[in-house]
């Protein structure tokens, strides 16, 4: 099983400030890594598929990178509305797994 | 406009069973493998199931191997989770997910997410 590693657990930014979420797989996964955001009482939402690949209606300011073990979420300018969990998951391999996730908190 | 809705959660002893349904529409529903995903209260995601479009192919978590059975009638647009033997860790809001397009081998990102379904085994 690939065993997904996201840091930190837990960030506290001020909006407009800029924030990293890793993710780190135990084995490589090419690129087959996507990203949700998930606020309290939601369903998740596809953020970026593919490690880099934006989706449609998406705001730009999220963008993805990385390939192989190590993998980058970048949130540029953050707003208030984007307070919420976000998890990575890898397709590569069966089982499919997500990482423990990270939550977004804003100052 | 693209919907999963499920159903059928509930309250059961352990050891007991329940059967989930999603139901799929705004999208051609045999093109795209479907999954169940869980989130136990206050914790992550946790994969339990999918199944391959044409229904042919189907794959479990370990955790539910053996006892959980996924399925889907293409006729109705539907999708469903079949779970046996419940235990107290199988507690979760379980959401039915689509595979995002291109259709590609194995599995791809989930595009769609229904509301959810809650489970709660106790006794």
């Amino acid at each position: 099983e690939i065993v997904l590693t996201q840091s930190p657990d837990f960030q506290s930014v001020t909006p407009k400030e800029k924030v990293t979420i890793t993710c780190r797989a135990s084995q490589s996964i090419g690129s087959s890594l996507h990203w949700y955001q998930q606020k309290p009482d939601q369903s998740p939402k596809l953020l970026i598929k593919y490690a880099s690949q934006s989706i449609s209606g998406v705001p730009s300011r999220f963008s993805g990178s990385g390939s192989g073990t190590d993998f980058t979420l970048t949130i540029n300018s953050l707003e208030a509305e984007d307070a919420a969990a976000y998890y990575c998951h890898q397709s590569s391999s069966l089982p499919l797994t997500f990482g423990g996730g990270t939550k977004v908190e804003i100052k | 406009e693209v919907q999963l809705v499920e159903s059928g959660g509930g309250v059961v002893q352990p050891g007991g069973s329940l059967r989930l349904s999603c139901a799929a529409s705004g999208f051609t529903f045999d093109d795209y493998a479907m999954h169940w995903v869980r989130q136990a209260p206050g914790k992550g995601l946790e994969w339990v199931s999918l199944i391959s479009g044409d229904g042919g192919s189907t794959y479990y978590a370990d955790s539910v191997k053996g006892r959980f059975t996924i399925s889907r009638d293409n006729s109705k647009n539907s999708l469903y989770l079949q779970m046996n033997s419940l235990r107290t860790e199988d507690t979760a809001l379980y959401y039915c997910a689509k595979d995002a397009p291109p259709v590609v081998p194995g599995a791809n990102a989930f595009d769609i997410w229904g509301q959810g379904t809650m489970v709660t085994v106790s006794s």
